[in-house]
């Protein structure tokens, strides 16, 4: 079985700021993992994710994640936040029948 | 990139009719589509797994015979909420699963049910 665990369902950042978006996880078999990303009233758009090899993901607008297998995390960062990137952002493990479980989301507002 | 597109965006219907939602897959083929459920200010729930040419395989807690799931072709899964109730107003979102080249799941832009 899977599960994700999202710290923290709301975290405000201002503009040009660091973003930090946490996701734990659990799985009973090697993870694979992605973050994606929800406008308003819009599907999910992916944003980066995880299989094997190099632990550190880089996705589309300029946000990476580091695959921690000792602390089951794969947390979400950016340098420097953009208005645009207000939103909510899910991550999620997938299961061995590709099924996606997903966390309760974050949203990210972006102060100006 | 590829493209899933959902029909209707949006459906406001009367409780006790029932509701078709279509998932295309644009430009890929698809053998497993999901369905999954968003109610406002939550995560998806992931509804069932729809495989071509084959029974949806639903989660646990939903009724088979409340949301019938077609996936007739390798492009095309439809779901159909039948006897629509105020309580199945949602967000439902498909995604689709492309198996050539990195094997990622795309999802639909998602459909608004309301039903009054």
């Amino acid at each position: 079985a899977q599960s994700v665990t999202q710290l923290g369902s709301h975290v405000s950042v201002s503009e040009g700021a660091l973003v930090l978006l946490r996701c734990n996880y659990s799985s009973s078999v090697p993870p694979y993992l992605f973050w994606y990303v929800q406008y308003p009233n819009q599907g999910l758009q992916l944003l980066l994710k995880y299989t094997t090899g190099a632990t550190l993901v880089k996705g589309i607008n300029g946000f990476e994640a580091e695959f921690k297998k000792s602390e089951t995390s794969f947390h979400l960062t950016k340098p420097s936040a953009h208005m645009s990137d207000a939103a909510e952002y899910f991550c999620a493990v997938r299961g061995s029948n590709y099924q996606l479980t997903f966390g309760q989301g974050t949203l990210l507002p972006v102060n100006p | 990139g590829a493209v899933v597109s959902q029909h209707p965006s949006w459906v406001i219907c009367k409780s006790g009719t029932s509701v078709k939602i279509e998932c295309r897959s644009l430009d890929f083929q698809a053998t497993t589509m999901f369905w999954y459920r968003q109610f406002p200010k939550q995560s998806l729930m992931l509804m069932a797994t729809s495989n071509e040419g084959s029974k949806a395989t639903y989660e646990q807690g939903v009724e088979k015979d409340k949301f019938l799931i077609n996936h007739a072709s390798l492009t095309l899964s439809t779901l159909t909420v039948t006897s629509a109730h105020p309580e199945d107003s949602s967000f439902y979102i498909c995604s689709a699963r492309e198996v050539r080249g990195a094997d990622t799941q795309y999802f639909g832009p998602g459909t608004r049910l309301t039903v009054l």
